[in-house]
């Protein structure tokens, strides 16, 4: 089974609003990272939280950390039309040489 | 951009034959991975490569088959393809664990 669960499956908001997406895992991990995938196309490494981090920012995104509850959030603040697109959280986890990622959240911004 | 290049980025091929997706990369990264990418699936790992010969499976590595005989190319084996098989096909690179992949714009591989 999968190592990340994305929550939820889809969000559409309005453009300006705020998005959070939720990422749950199984096992410890060593990090957590965020992609993006524009439909159709090969996905983009957005940001990168270790395991002893509990936050960290990137222009207007933020990412928490929290590994008692083995769960990580993604929010987007004031959102755009071009920020449409599925978001990936990918976790390599400790004993593994491997990147395994969730189903993904799929956001549409409505304008 | 990354340098990474998967061959064919399109392909159509029948039940029953064998089929080989090439990933290419020049930028000497240690990792490469293959993916397969499904409606309601996410990305699940098929196989994945940690140096030359070093290669390991995923979650779904059942039907297919890796090589990887030198640092730049990494090749996914369809055996015999079967319907079931019919996905989209992503090669990921990175340098090390810890730090992010880079993805190749995919592989669209339909079997009739």
């Amino acid at each position: 089974s999968q190592q990340g669960e994305e929550d939820p499956q889809a969000l559409s908001i309005q453009e300006g609003e705020n998005a959070t997406m939720n990422c749950s895992y199984k096992t410890s991990i060593n990090n957590l990272q965020w992609y993006r995938q524009n439909s159709g196309r090969g996905l983009v490494h957005l940001i990168l939280i270790r395991s002893n981090e509990r936050e960290k920012h990137s222009g207007r995104l933020r990412v928490t950390l929290d590994t008692s509850k083995k769960s990580s959030s993604l929010l987007i603040t004031a959102s755009r039309a071009a920020d449409t697109a599925s978001y990936f959280c990918a976790t390599d986890f400790q004993g593994a040489q491997k990147l395994v990622f969730g189903q993904g959240t799929r956001l549409t911004i409505n304008p | 951009d990354a340098g990474i290049t998967q061959s064919p980025r399109h392909k159509v091929t029948e039940t029953g034959t064998p089929v080989t997706l090439r990933c290419h990369q020049t930028e000497n990264h240690r990792y490469m991975y293959w993916y397969r990418q499904d409606p309601g699936h996410g990305l699940r790992l098929i196989h994945y490569s940690y140096g030359v010969k070093d290669t390991d499976k995923g979650e779904v590595s059942d039907g297919y088959s890796v090589s990887r005989s030198k640092t730049e190319d990494f090749l996914l084996t369809l055996e015999s393809a079967t319907s079931s098989q019919t996905s989209v096909y992503f090669c990921a690179i990175s340098e090390s664990m810890g730090i992010e992949a880079f993805f190749g714009q995919g592989t669209r591989l339909t079997v009739v």
